[in-house]
């Protein structure tokens, strides 16, 4: 069962737009939700996290909005380039570092991103 | 730079060979982590562990995996005997118990089992 589900699975954008990936979630319990994204032939390396207490995070080009009632996140690229290539993940987990389940990460299947020039 | 450190990069073997894949944490790190990744299914925890005990292993097929850290500085996972199912890439991925939950991820461990 998929804890964290996400959307597309692959987006095309043109150089200067707008990207926009979703994910929503059932456990009421996660309270910390990052982003991350993975270049070919790398591992994921943390892009951008929020907490539940606040709705929109947002650094440089990149921002989360955060919907608690609807159990939703979402990523939003701003004037995409073709740099920002790659696949993104969502993610969420639940909590401090303590206790046997606290601390995993359950991650979305990945979105591929590919900016057009 | 602090990184996490896997080997091999790569690794071609066998249906029914051994595999052994290693990794080193970053320095001060008492959470790992090793994750699958493959195209059907995503990245799936495997196994992880604190301090050196292992905390959850239920991703993991009992019959032909094992995960260990025989010290702090190092971790293992073992496949044997291999299958070509098991063809995947193998993170592993670390963090301090202080950082809110941030892990960072060595660059992978590539398997291809024939």
């Amino acid at each position: 069962q998929q804890q964290v589900k996400q959307s597309p699975q692959s987006l095309i954008v043109q150089k200067g737009g707008i990207s926009i990936i979703n994910c929503a979630y059932e456990n009421t319990a996660f309270d910390y939700f990052p982003w991350y994204q993975q270049f070919p032939g790398k591992g994921p390396a943390l892009l951008i996290a929020i907490r539940p207490d606040v709705s929109e995070k947002k650094e440089g080009r990149f921002t989360i909005s955060f919907n608690k009632s609807a159990k939703q996140f979402s990523l939003h690229i701003m004037d995409s380039q073709p740099g920002d290539s790659a696949t993104y993940f969502c993610a969420a987990s639940i909590g401090s570092w303590r206790g046997s389940t606290l601390g995993r990460l359950y991650f979305g299947r990945g979105t591929q991103l590919t900016v057009w020039p | 730079d602090a990184r996490v450190t896997q080997t091999p990069r790569h690794k071609v073997t066998e249906m029914g060979q051994e595999v052994t894949m290693r990794c080193q944490p970053i320095l001060g790190h008492n959470t790992v982590f090793w994750y699958r990744q493959t195209m059907m299914q995503g990245l799936e925890l495997l196994a992880y562990f604190r301090n050196r005990a292992p905390l959850d292993d239920s991703g993991m097929p009992k019959d032909r995996f094992s995960a260990e850290m025989p010290d702090a500085t190092l971790a293992t996972l073992k496949i044997q005997p291999s299958e070509p199912r098991d063809s995947a890439v193998y993170f592993c991925a670390s963090g301090p118990e202080s950082s809110g939950n941030t892990i960072y991820f060595g660059e992978g461990s590539w398997l291809t089992v024939v």
